[in-house]
């Protein structure tokens, strides 16, 4: 979805570099989430956040952090990089406050991050 | 804890015909919702079809509808006329108001559809 736009698509980064993923959204969602996808296991939750003072632990958050820098803004940082952080990581987006879309979430692109 | 099951890794169905993928859930939640998504090879995600668990009817969106059997906790998508374009991985999803709508997702199936 083009009013989900992550960055960069692609990186490919050396073991122990800080490195940050960013999502920004046009959407005007309250909330914004970040997953990592690994084959044959699915999409999986690493933060997701309310609004610019609610982050929250997704089901594997160890290894990174985020930022909430705006209510447009969620970004995801790896501060030493691992190889088997070697994945396909998503930002998506949701609408709390009601209306048709409410609950559903819109993914952006993507970003695939290899780490050597 | 929510888990969401989908025990076909891989599928294939030829072009125009009619291709069911399954998916089963656990929750101990009564008012949550159900999700068909779509990866094609763009890496897009994509939602197909959308169910709430409060509505009996099942939700149909044009070619694709599903078969919503809440007390066997069974969420299938039905594709009909399959397209050349419907080749794909296909995620199911489920989120539950009480859990702040953290998805959950199936481990997926790959789809293939056979000219």
């Amino acid at each position: 979805d083009a009013d989900v736009t992550q960055t960069p698509r692609n990186r490919i980064t050396k073991t122990g570099k800080r490195i940050m993923l960013e999502c920004s959204q046009t959407k005007g969602h309250d909330r914004m989430y970040w997953y990592r996808q690994d084959p044959g296991l699915g999409l999986r939750l690493i933060y997701y956040s309310f609004d610019v003072k609610d982050i929250n632990k997704g089901e594997i958050s160890d290894g990174y952090s985020v930022s909430r820098q705006a209510q447009a803004k969620f970004s995801l940082s790896l501060e030493s990089a691992i190889p088997n952080q070697t994945a396909l990581y998503f930002c998506a987006t949701s609408d709390s406050t009601g209306g048709r879309s409410k609950n559903i979430q819109y993914f952006g692109a993507g970003t695939r991050l290899s780490v050597l | 804890a929510q888990t969401v099951t989908q025990s076909q890794p891989e599928m294939s169905v030829q072009e125009a015909e009619t291709v069911t993928l399954s998916c089963t859930y656990d929750t101990s939640e009564n008012n949550y919702y159900l999700f068909w998504y779509k990866q094609p090879p763009s890496r897009q995600m994509i939602l197909v079809i959308r169910q709430e668990a409060y509505k009996q009817q099942n939700a149909t969106e044009n070619r694709f509808s599903v078969n919503f059997q809440k007390a066997a906790k069974s969420f299938s998508l039905k594709i009909s006329d399959s397209q050349l374009g419907d080749t794909a991985m296909y995620f199911c999803a489920f989120s539950a108001l009480n859990t702040g709508n953290q998805f959950y997702f199936g481990t997926g199936t790959s789809l293939t559809v056979i000219p």
